[in-house]
């Protein structure tokens, strides 16, 4: 299935531990975020990496480090997790279309529950 | 003052009715975005549109470019169309979307 495949779903973990999401796509799609959608339900950006290039880091704090080993992969590992972080995390991505934008395909987002 | 207002902010609605969903926005570099997210999270583009009308089953997406405003409408509402439905602004820097905060209905039966 052609798809924005992120993992894990859910992630519960203690304050001060370290980890990771995964995403993938296999769109063929050119640029890749990471957004954050909050307790009230809004979604914000949070990165934008364009060829395995950071296009957007938006006052992120340092704790949270994307990587993008290929363009269809981009990873959100977040250090030292606090309470505030807990959130629906979703990874997207998206091409070009030089007649109509650009469409967007999010992956199922992770619940991300700090204890 | 969000750079994407939506309107209403909850909608509940009984099944058949006409159901309008309002978005003003602020840019408008590119194509406006229409998404739905269901109870179980997920998020489903609707509808792209950077001018005119779009219809899609039941869901039709209408804009108008000079007063930076959008409408999504529901025509034969269902139960199964209770979601949170989201406009999103395009930025040309990053490609990134700027959202509106979503419009919560729920369809009785």
């Amino acid at each position: 299935d052609t798809a924005v495949s992120q993992t894990p779903k859910y992630l519960v973990t203690q304050m001060g531990n370290d980890k990771s999401i995964k995403c993938e796509q296999n769109l063929g799609h050119d640029t890749m975020y990471w957004y954050k959608q909050d307790s009230k339900k809004f979604l914000k950006i949070m990165f934008s990496y364009n060829n395995k290039e950071l296009i957007i880091n938006e006052t992120v704090p340092n704790r949270f480090s994307p990587k993008s080993p290929d363009k269809a992969h981009l990873n959100l590992h977040i250090n030292s997790l606090e309470l505030g972080d807990s959130a629906v995390y979703f990874c997207a991505s998206s091409q070009v279309r030089a007649s109509s934008g650009y469409g967007y395909t999010f992956g199922s987002g992770t619940r991300l529950t700090v204890v | 003052k969000n750079e994407v207002e939506q309107s209403p902010q909850n909608l509940t609605a009984q099944e058949g009715e006409f159901i309008t969903i309002n978005c003003s926005y602020s840019v408008g570099i590119s194509a406006l975005h229409w998404l739905q997210q269901h109870p179980g999270g997920g998020i489903v583009s609707l509808f792209m549109l950077s001018s005119g009308k779009k219809k899609h089953g039941r869901l039709i997406a209408t804009i108008n470019i000079q007063e930076k405003h959008s409408s999504l409408h529901i025509t034969a509402s269902h139960p199964r169309d209770s979601a949170v439905y989201i406009c999103a602004d395009p930025r040309l820097y990053g490609n990134k979307l700027v959202f509106g905060a979503g419009t919560i209905l729920r369809v009785k039966s």
